[in-house]
């Protein structure tokens, strides 16, 4: 069983494009969720944390529906420098983050 | 700005043989964790360790697998017996304490790339 599932893409946009990744978790007691980032070859890194209200960071928003579990990612005005694989992740137990496979994103000038 | 960081980036040896992945976590964090990843798959959880002791572990995290942190800095992966399958990038990650306002976050080092043949 996956407790994080994405679909692994890849998404290939223009520049300026806007783009939604999906997300759905299977473990009803995960606690906290998050979007980290992952360069070709390269450490994970935090994104953005993602809240049920919904949370914007710049051209970032993430949406959480709890009752649905399923979590979502918005990047408008798409720049080159957002080609990346994209994890969704969710938190639960001591503290242990449990990833997605990843959404690879490519950005077209 | 404080970093994890981990050798040997990367690290050959042959099947059967040990091998132990090192990792310094950031200093005031309390929380640290293996992750492995396959190369074009999930990054996965090994272990947490927190208070000089394993948390929780993984169905990957076998006898053949241990961690130490044998002197206040330095936080240990040891593969005792390698096998085939056990080649990934490791990844060491640490966290800080949790508390009302902790994010999750984790930060990860660079990896230690683990070649078997």
């Amino acid at each position: 069983r996956k407790e994080v599932e994405q679909d692994p893409g890849p998404f290939n946009v223009p520049e300026g494009a806007t783009v939604a990744f999906n997300c759905t978790y299977s473990n009803s007691a995960s606690q906290s969720f998050f979007w980290y980032r992952q360069d070709c070859r390269k450490e994970p890194k935090l994104l953005m944390s993602v809240y049920s209200s919904g949370n914007e960071d710049g051209r970032f928003t993430a949406q959480l529906n709890r009752a649905s579990q399923y979590i979502s990612l918005l990047i408008r005005d798409s720049k080159l420098s957002d080609s990346a694989t994209y994890l969704c992740v969710a938190r639960s137990g001591a503290n242990n983050l449990f990833f997605g496979t990843g959404t690879r994103l490519t950005v077209i000038p | 700005e404080p970093e994890v960081t981990q050798t040997p980036s990367h690290q050959v040896t042959q099947m059967g043989q040990e091998v132990i992945l090192r990792c310094v976590p950031i200093s005031n964090h309390l929380y640290f964790y293996w992750y492995r990843q396959i190369l074009g798959q999930k990054v996965e959880f090994l272990v947490s360790f927190y208070n000089n002791e394993i948390s929780e572990k993984s169905e990957i995290f076998d006898d053949q697998f241990s961690v130490e942190r044998p002197d206040g800095s330095n936080f240990t992966l040891k593969i005792r017996s390698t096998k085939l399958e056990d080649s990934a990038m490791y990844f060491c990650a640490s966290g800080q304490e949790m508390a009302r306002r902790n994010t999750g976050e984790l930060f990860f080092g660079e990896g230690s790339r683990l070649t078997v043949l």
